[in-house]
């Protein structure tokens, strides 16, 4: 069974417009981090944002917020006011156990578009 | 703002040769990982290093891969005998160490090195 789903292999969004990147995951350990990642066409890893399970409320930085839902085992991405820049592929990972020195399980990604 | 680097940002290759990918980590951090990212496929953990030692390692690294600290600076992936399928990018990517109990080390990953096996 895949550990980390991302069912959206593409995604449109008007410029300015919020866009929520669905994931969702699996795990049985109740100790685990959640970590979405940007990559742009020039193929660079850029983390935006990190939830740990035992955070109580959900993780934001600056435009980009993690609607974190532990009973349904999800961890969407928001992107508010979308950007040109923001077309990319979003990878959510996840680390499991392991401390905070556990590899990551990354998902297929998720391609989003902004369109002017 | 520190980052990792990684060198050469691509490399070309035969069939059989041995390659080395090298990695700058970010130099207050002590754990080191390799993952790779076959083109169009989601990234995949190949091996993470600590305290100069194999910490963990996946399937994916087999006999044909090694990893290196050779310096205080430099983290290295070896390639033995590549292969047609060890094409991919191949990111490096590091963390620093604070607290083991708490998951909020974040791994920062270099820009990866394009490597095309012909």
């Amino acid at each position: 069974a895949q550990k980390i789903t991302q069912t959206q292999p593409g995604m449109f969004v008007q410029e300015k417009e919020a866009v929520t990147l669905d994931c969702t995951y699996d795990t049985s350990d109740p100790s685990y981090g959640l970590f979405w990642y940007k990559q742009p066409s020039s193929g660079e890893m850029i983390f935006l944002i990190y939830q740990g399970s035992y955070d109580q409320q959900n993780a934001t930085e600056g435009r980009y917020s993690l609607n974190f839902q532990k009973a349904r085992k999800s961890a969407n991405l928001v992107i508010s006011a979308s950007q040109l820049g923001d077309s990319a592929m979003y990878f959510c990972a996840m680390r499991e156990g392991k401390g905070s020195q556990g590899n990551l399980i990354f998902g297929k990604g998720t391609k989003l578009s902004v369109k002017p | 703002e520190p980052e990792v680097t990684q060198t050469p940002s691509h490399q070309v290759t035969q069939m059989g040769q041995e390659v080395i990918l090298r990695c700058v980590p970010i130099s207050n951090h002590l754990y080191f990982y390799w993952y790779r990212q076959i083109l169009g496929q989601k990234v995949e953990f190949l091996v993470s290093f600590y305290n100069n030692e194999i910490s963990e390692k996946s399937e994916i690294f087999d006999d044909q891969f090694s990893v290196e600290r050779p310096d205080g600076s430099n983290f290295t992936l070896k390639i033995r005998s590549t292969k047609l399928e060890d094409s991919a990018m191949y990111f490096c990517a590091s963390t620093e160490v604070r607290d083991s109990l708490i998951h909020t080390d974040t791994q920062y990953f270099g820009p990866g090195t394009r490597l095309t096996v012909l």
